[in-house]
């Protein structure tokens, strides 16, 4: 079993819904989480980066953190085609430098 | 916002040659790293570094070797390529300790004939 699963996609939506993005994971002792967004042919940029529970916003994303569920989502609102990207999920333990990906979420937002 | 500069976009190389990937980063950050990603496989750690001439290996090391001479500058070596590596490779970097979000390139597309 993966320490992290993510749900490859592809993810089809149209402009203007709510998407929801998440990942699930099996080792409690991680503490910090991210979201990486990938457009094609570039390298993964930072979007969102939480510590434990809650939520977290910025514009129109919001992360969610659910450590009881081992449980992480990322909502776009009011998706634009601009959006339309791999999703990436990572985390990790306390204290260290590794991160541990998911394999990515393919999303379409169609005008 | 940080920077981190990968040499080239795109490489072709032939199978057996000795191939160079360079990474500079210009935000003084202490950790770099070296994935790879294939459809399929996610991001595959390679090696990373978490200071000058220190090393250490990621989850794939097999064929590949790391040089870090600078603080800013992160080469990953295959030292005889073969066509298993053809893929993309990308470069990241993130701050002194640990729990710091990675920074990335824009990757460089390898292909090996």
């Amino acid at each position: 079993q993966k320490e992290v699963e993510q749900d490859p996609g592809p993810l089809s939506v149209p402009e203007g819904a709510i998407v929801s993005l998440n990942c699930t994971y099996s080792n409690s002792a991680f503490q910090y989480f991210m979201w990486y967004r990938q457009y094609s042919r570039k390298g993964p940029e930072l979007l969102m980066y939480t510590y434990s529970s809650g939520n977290k916003e910025d514009g129109r994303f919001t992360a969610q953190v659910d450590k009881s569920s081992k449980y992480i989502s990322l909502f776009i609102r009011d998706s634009q085609p601009s959006d339309s990207a791999t999703y990436l999920c990572a985390m990790c333990h306390p204290g260290y430098n590794k991160l541990i990906f998911g394999a990515g979420t393919r999303l379409a937002v169609h005008p | 916002d940080v920077k981190v500069t990968q040499s080239s976009r795109y490489l072709v190389k032939r199978t057996g040659e000795k191939v160079f990937l360079e990474c500079v980063q210009d935000m003084d950050h202490e950790n770099m790293f070296w994935y790879r990603q294939d459809p399929g496989l996610g991001l595959r750690l390679i090696y990373f570094s978490y200071d000058v001439k220190m090393k250490e290996k990621g989850d794939i090391p097999e064929g590949y070797s790391v040089s870090r001479e600078k603080k800013e500058r992160f080469s990953l070596i295959l030292e005889s390529a073969s066509t298993n590596q053809t893929s993309m490779y990308l470069c990241a970097s993130s701050g002194q300790g640990g729990n710091q979000p990675q920074h990335f390139g824009d990757g460089t597309r390898l292909s090996i004939l």
